[in-house]
């Protein structure tokens, strides 16, 4: 098992560009989360699924932002038409449902500079 | 009023001593409580998680639950240079299925 992925790892864009990233969440892990943190901030919650079916969407996931989890498996996380504050680092998580409690799992991130 | 508040330091401590963090949250339902250690430019790594007031030790690590007063602490023993990081503390709401996380609090251990 190797643990959550993300990639890409870096991006750099620029301001209107749509990116798009990519989570594998480990193996039989039901559950998989978006987050976005910015400097000097804790990890802000965005988005939330249960196998394919996305359960919870902050209100900071403005309608330029779109994520997917076809399948239950991987997920992806469009941001379209990007402006300077989407710069931040996008973290996905995965986690296993269980009566014993719900520990969350965190991929290495992807960073995304809008120029 | 945040979820979840920390005191974002930078706090710093002799290497060998005791490092304590702190943790406060609003949802008095919170069950779920979790410390997370961040290096700079780094992922969240989860060091320990804790449901049931008390104490609850791994290692040099302690993590501390009081529901009544609704605050969470972690204990670092035998502080070491490599436990220099942003220490996050999150919480799972009543009817959430997501972590709350406080800003998090810079510890540096002075070699």
């Amino acid at each position: 098992d190797t643990g959550v992925s993300q990639n890409p790892r870096h991006k750099i864009t620029k301001r209107g560009q749509n990116v798009t990233f990519r989570c594998d969440p480990i193996s039989e892990h039901n559950r998989l989360y978006w987050y976005r943190q910015t400097l000097g901030q804790g990890p802000e919650f965005l988005t939330y699924f249960q196998n394919e079916a996305q359960l919870e969407k902050s209100r900071l996931l403005s309608d330029r932002f779109s994520a997917e989890r076809p399948k239950g498996s991987f997920s992806t996380l469009e941001i379209q038409r990007t402006e300077q504050g989407d710069s931040a680092m996008y973290l996905c998580a995965s986690s296993q449902d269980r009566r014993s409690g719900n520990t969350i799992y965190f991929g290495e991130g992807s960073w995304l500079t809008v120029v | 009023q945040k979820e979840v508040e920390q005191n974002s330091g930078p706090l710093s401590v002799p290497e060998g001593a005791i490092a304590s963090l702190n943790c406060t949250y609003s949802d008095r339902g919170s069950q779920s409580f979790f410390w997370y250690r961040q290096y700079s430019g780094k992922s969240p790594e989860l060091i320990m998680s804790i449901y049931s007031n008390g104490d609850k030790e791994d290692g040099r690590f302690t993590a501390q639950l009081n529901k009544a007063s609704q605050y969470v602490s972690l204990l670092i023993r035998d502080s070491q240079p490599s436990d220099s990081a942003t220490y996050l503390c999150a919480a799972v709401p009543v009817g959430a299925n997501n972590l709350f996380f406080g800003t998090g609090t810079r510890l540096t251990v002075i070699p």
